[in-house]
């Protein structure tokens, strides 16, 4: 079974554009969140989608958005990039929303420049 | 305070060594927690799970939780050079499933 698939696995941006990520859960998995990860930190957590609603939002901006498609699969969008948006962007995926961990993807590597 | 706090390291040990890393939680009512493993570069990978009080042992590795003392700890025994990486502990948070990581311990192993 494929695990959790994200892409692109490196993105450079200009301060300013936009990024839309992507990730694929595993099949028969419901919920994906999504985290950011800069250099030396845990994970922080962004958003988390069940059965296609939000279900739960960190502290981030308003600037960052998120959805979650009929097939599960998800986006994350982040407008009016900053340089301190450089991060490991995890998507992670599980059964249930509160279930007994979540499995990781491999993260896009983001850099705004 | 931070609501899930772990020592940044790095922590060294021989080969061969006990490995003990531990992690602190502000929130009482937390129920259940993990630990995870990151190698550079990589993303966390899941490798315990406990919510009971005590301790939970897979392989080489045990996890202890003492929910009166709002700790839990995570022992590698018989270290190997290959479990050098950064170990995350988390915990649910107040929103669905909200994970909160703390900032993670380095382990590295010396052969």
């Amino acid at each position: 079974d494929a695990g959790v698939t994200q892409s692109p696995t490196h993105l450079i941006k200009t301060r300013g554009q936009q990024v839309t990520l992507r990730c694929s859960p595993i099949s028969g998995h419901k919920s994906v969140s999504w985290y950011q990860q800069v250099l030396g930190q845990g994970p922080q957590f962004i958003f988390q989608y069940y059965e296609k609603e939000e279900r739960g939002r960190g502290n981030f901006p308003d600037r960052f958005s998120a959805r979650q498609f009929p097939n599960y699969s998800s986006e994350l969008n982040v407008n009016a990039l900053l340089l301190g948006d450089s991060a490991l962007y995890l998507c992670a995926s599980s059964l249930a929303m509160q279930g007994k961990g979540y499995t990781f993807g491999s993260g896009t590597r983001l850099t705004v420049v | 305070q931070k609501e899930v706090e772990q020592n940044s390291g790095p922590l060294s040990v021989p080969e061969g060594a006990i490995a003990s890393l531990n992690c602190t939680y502000s929130d009482r009512g937390s129920q259940s927690f993990f630990w995870y493993r990151q190698y550079s570069g990589k993303s966390p990978e899941l490798i315990m799970f406990i919510y009971s009080n005590g301790d939970k042992e897979d392989g080489r590795f045990t996890a202890q939780l003492n929910k009166a003392s709002q700790y839990v700890s995570l022992l590698i025994r018989d270290s190997q050079p290959s479990d050098s990486a950064t170990y995350l502990c988390a915990v649910y948070g107040n929103q669905g499933g909200k994970l909160i990581f703390g900032q993670g311990t380095e382990l590295s192993v010396k052969p």
